[in-house]
C-alpha cells in the first residue's frame, strides 16, 4: 500500500524558512517523479514543484520560483520541500504527491502538512 | 500558463442523479487531463486520467470526455459518497494548473 506521510508545518514568521518532508512506503521511491501541491484554506489546488525521479531535474512555477527547493534523499525514501522568503499567501496545507508513471498527473497523496505565515 | 475554468461553482443535486462538470482549458491540453474528487478534511483522490481513464478502483459511473478544450465529467445515478468537490488538472506543459473545482452538493 503506497504511503505519503508529511512532516515539518507550523507557524513561521514572514520572511522566514522551514523545511517540509514526506515519507514514502510502498512503492519503489527511486523509480518515481514526486511533487508539492498546496491548497490554502478554502481554496483551490496549487501546484507548487516537481522533481524527476533520480532528483536531477526539478520544476517550479514563478509564484515559488526562487523561494522554494525541491529535494529528495532516494536512499531515505523521503521527499523534502525547502521553503523560504515566505509570505503570508504561503499559509496553506502541503500536500506530498506521487507522479504517475510518465505522465505529470498524480496518482498518490498525502494527508498534507499546515504551513501557516503569520507575525 | 494554462488556465483551467470549472463551471459551476456549485452544483447541488440529489442521490440517484447524474450530473455533468465542465472544465475549459485556456489552449490545448491534448489528452492530458486528470479529474479529482476531494471530501471534506480529505486529501484529493485521483478519478479520470488522460480524460477518460478510470484510475484504480473508480466505479464506472464515473465517466471523462473532451470536445477539442472543453472537457467533462461525468457522474451517473450520483451515490452519498460522491458529494465532494471536485477538480481538472492539465499536464500537458508545466507549470500544471487545477481548475477551480466543482462543488457537489444535495
Amino acid at each position: 500500500e503506497v504511503q505519503l506521510v508529511e512532516s515539518g508545518g507550523g507557524l513561521v514568521q514572514p520572511g522566514g524558512s522551514l523545511r517540509l518532508s514526506c515519507a514514502a512506503s510502498g512503492f519503489t521511491f527511486s523509480n518515481y517523479a514526486m511533487s508539492w501541491v498546496r491548497q490554502a484554506p478554502g481554496k483551490g489546488l496549487e501546484w507548487v514543484s516537481g522533481i524527476s525521479a533520480s532528483g536531477d531535474t526539478t520544476y517550479y512555477p514563478d509564484s515559488v520560483k526562487g523561494r522554494f527547493t525541491i529535494s529528495r534523499d532516494n536512499s531515505k525514501e523521503t521527499l523534502y520541500l525547502q521553503m523560504s522568503s515566505l509570505r503570508a499567501e504561503d499559509t496553506a496545507l502541503y500536500y506530498c504527491a506521487k507522479v504517475a508513471p510518465g505522465k505529470w498527473f498524480f496518482d498518490y497523496w498525502g494527508q498534507g502538512t499546515p504551513v501557516t505565515v503569520s507575525s | 500558463e494554462i488556465v483551467m475554468t470549472q463551471s459551476p461553482a456549485t452544483l447541488s443535486v440529489s442521490p440517484g442523479e447524474g450530473v455533468t462538470l465542465s472544465c475549459r482549458a485556456s489552449q490545448s491540453v491534448s489528452s492530458n487531463l486528470a479529474w479529482y474528487q476531494q471530501k471534506p478534511g480529505q486529501a484529493p483522490r485521483l478519478l479520470i486520467y488522460g480524460t477518460s481513464t478510470r484510475a484504480t478502483g473508480i466505479p464506472a459511473r464515473f465517466s471523462g470526455s473532451a470536445s477539442g478544450t472543453d472537457f467533462t465529467l461525468t457522474i451517473n445515478s450520483l451515490q452519498s459518497e460522491d458529494f465532494a468537490v471536485y477538480y481538472c488538472q492539465q499536464y500537458n506543459v508545466r507549470p500544471l494548473t487545477f481548475g477551480g473545482g466543482t462543488k457537489v452538493e444535495i
